[in-house]
């Protein structure tokens, strides 16, 4: 299963847009990307799943570069209850028994 | 959307005893629900992976003798932790996936169950 990387932490200001870039060279074919959101003492909750180019749904953007092997989450106008834990995986495909691998993490601080 | 509901939300109990926690499907089927275990400050730990009607398939390093997984139907999975000891403290989540979505690859995740061993 690929491995990722994402920034342990960042920080931003309510409004400002945040983007989450995550790194996972060695992404296959059947990989989709997939980001969560962790509050503190919570399970992880889904937020955007793509495979190529760009997926826009109501809370966010997943923006996937032509060779895949990186991807950005962006948040428009975060907001002091985004504050939490950023998860990007790849997998989850059936023929590999769906399993999701999480890394690290981005721990993001939203200000006032 | 999916919901997956976990039994106990926490638990607390004496070393040597045997907790059991239970993982639900409540709106969607799931043939594979998947265990994770998660210290603070860390990130989730993929503990195993639960088949319906078959045995589980541990990650390495995962006593599966310790940590017993039935998944007897499909919406129902369950994760008893043996002689528990404090180092067995730790947040357990679940997570499963829901056959009929038209999404291949999304899991939900059940919110938790806090376990503390004294």
């Amino acid at each position: 299963l690929a491995k990722t990387t994402q920034p342990i932490s960042m920080d931003s200001y309510e409004g400002q847009e945040v983007n989450i870039t995550c790194s996972h060279n060695n992404i296959a074919t059947n990989d989709y990307i997939t980001w969560y959101q962790q509050f503190p003492s919570q399970g992880p909750r889904f937020i955007i799943q793509g495979y190529k180019t760009k997926v826009t749904n109501e809370v966010a953007s997943l923006f996937i570069p032509a060779d895949r092997k990186s991807s950005t989450l962006s948040l428009p106008r975060v907001s002091l209850s985004d504050t939490a834990v950023y998860y990007c995986l790849v997998g989850g495909e059936r023929n590999q028994g769906g399993k999701l691998i999480f890394g690290q993490g981005t721990e993001l601080s939203v200000k006032p | 959307g999916a919901v997956v509901s976990q039994h106990p939300s926490w638990v607390i109990c004496k070393s040597g005893t045997s907790v059991k926690i239970e993982c639900r499907s409540l709106d969607f089927q799931a043939t594979t629900m998947f265990w994770y275990r998660q210290f603070p400050k860390q990130s989730l730990m993929l503990m195993a992976t639960s088949n319906e009607g078959s045995k589980a398939t541990y990650e390495q390093g995962v006593e599966k003798d310790k940590f017993l997984i039935n998944h007897a139907s499909l919406t129902l999975s369950t994760l008893t932790v043996t002689s528990a000891h404090p180092e067995d403290s730790s947040f357990y989540i679940c997570s499963a996936r829901d056959l009929l979505a038209g999404g291949d690859n999304e899991q939900f995740f059940g919110p938790g169950t806090r376990l503390t061993v004294l």
